[in-house]
């Protein structure tokens, strides 16, 4: 069974600056997807970034970026020039060929004015 | 393009009962997978529907059940309510072919009391 590992329950960051939460997993497949969702406080589950395993550049989106590191099974995400929106739980989450995500535990992002 | 739906948004019920939400996916859209969120248990994966068909399970006793429509609309049904089933529960939909991106609905709030 796949498992994925949010070791930071809460992170809180100053507006403008960068914040990086981490995530590993762990898996025997070799193809596969990972996924950093947002969920704010109206619980509405919204796409961040995703990043395919066979792909060895990083994705980004706007001011979101991953590090993927597939050999040590890490992959973290950086928000860099925080906003006050983008307070909110954020997940980590993975799927390989079995049609379900299996999700991280969550990192509680505050961002300070 | 409008989003994925769920009703009703809140629910509440007494143990014993049985209850039935609906969720229905962006148009074109075939597969629909149901998730629990709860503050100790995180997210779960229950179930994934394409074109009528579960194609994975999540690890759920058998009060949890689900079903999925000739429109892809789909529908999951909990019986014999408990306390433990108190949950925000979301729906998510996709195309289905191969690896994409999951929509989520806003959830249902169901208390079991």
């Amino acid at each position: 069974a796949q498992t994925v590992t949010q070791s930071q329950p809460e992170m809180s960051v100053q507006e403008a600056e960068t914040v990086t939460l981490s995530c590993t997993y762990d898996t025997s497949e070799s193809d596969y997807y990972l996924f950093w969702y947002k969920q704010p406080p109206s619980r509405q589950m919204i796409l961040v970034i995703r990043q395919e395993a066979y792909k060895q550049q990083n994705a980004t989106e706007n001011r979101f970026s991953v590090n993927f590191q597939k050999a040590a099974k890490s992959f973290s995400l950086k928000i860099s020039d925080s906003q006050l929106g983008d307070a909110a739980m954020y997940f980590c989450a993975y799927t390989s060929n079995d049609y379900k995500l299996s999700f991280g535990a969550g990192t509680t992002v505050t961002v300070r004015a | 393009k409008a989003g994925v739906t769920q009703t009703p948004r809140y629910l509440i019920k007494t143990r014993g009962q049985q209850v039935t939400l609906s969720c229905s996916p962006i148009s074109g859209h075939r597969s629909v997978s149901w998730y629990q969120q709860t503050p100790g248990q995180g997210l779960q994966f229950l179930f994934e529907y394409f074109s009528e068909t579960q194609r994975n399970k999540g690890n759920f006793p058998g009060r949890f059940s689900g079903r999925q429509f000739s429109n892809s609309r789909s529908e999951m049904n909990v019986s014999t309510l408990e306390l433990g089933d108190s949950a925000l529960y979301l729906c998510a939909s996709s195309l289905g072919q191969g690896y994409n991106e999951q929509f989520f609905g806003p959830g249902t709030r169901l208390t079991v009391l």
